[in-house]
């Protein structure tokens, strides 16, 4: 079976354009999750999602992120426009309930 | 709000050393992850336990739930364990129905030499 798997791997954009990063989850797993870990800095929690709704966006940075779930299958994360302290690399992570957490390898972001 | 501390934060070790990495936190919790990250980038979730010890492998995590502290051991260590561990708890007490809205620790670096 396919783990969670992130799309893409690394892109690299210029500050004030618009970059789209896709999750999908281990199919099945109604939690997924979205990290960032900024360079020199531990990971944080973005936000959290059951199916398709938002269940905690407490660690959203501000609202030029936006992040979807449609169909509660994969779930997109939109930065714009993008900032230079918007680069790092962004981690999702899914699970079934209460269950053990599998991650996707990231998508490394770097704004110029 | 939790926070958490690892120690060390870097850590190089013979090849069959055992190696201790710690974590602490602050406000109680329901589980607490390990969890390593490759050098490729890439993590992995080692272990979520509430209570006692668990065991996989050449790696053992043991838990202290009234001294808020939990241990990773890596026993006969070897080259390829060289990767970050990283300590994850909740971000608050009881949080309902889910173990990923978590606080990470920053990280012990682990290299083990041949």
């Amino acid at each position: 079976e396919a783990g969670v798997t992130q799309f893409p791997s690394h892109s690299v954009i210029e500050k004030g354009q618009t970059v789209t990063l896709r999750c999908d989850p281990i199919s099945g797993h109604d939690n997924l999750y979205w990290y960032r870990r900024v360079m020199g800095k531990e990971i944080k929690f973005l936000l959290h999602f059951v199916k398709e709704s938002k269940q905690d966006e407490s660690g959203m940075p501000n609202n030029r992120f936006l992040a979807e779930r449609t169909g509660g299958t994969y779930s997109t994360l939109k930065v714009q426009p993008a900032e230079l302290e918007d680069s790092g690399v962004y981690f999702c992570a899914s699970s079934q309930a209460g269950g053990e957490l599998f991650f996707g390898e990231g998508s490394r972001l770097t704004v110029l | 709000k939790n926070e958490v501390e690892q120690s060390p934060q870097n850590l190089t070790a013979q090849e069959g050393e055992f190696i201790t990495i710690n974590c602490s936190y602050s406000v109680g919790i329901s589980a607490l992850h390990w969890l390593q990250q490759h050098p490729g980038g890439g993590i992995v979730s080692l272990f979520m336990l509430s209570s006692g010890k668990k065991k996989h492998g050449r790696l053992i995590a043991t838990i202290n739930i009234q001294e808020k502290h939990s241990s990773l051991h890596i026993t006969a260590s070897h080259p390829r364990d060289s990767a970050v561990y990283i300590c994850a708890v909740p971000t608050r007490i009881n949080y309902g129905g889910s173990q990923g809205n978590l606080i990470f620790g920053k990280g012990t670096k682990l290299s083990v030499k041949p």
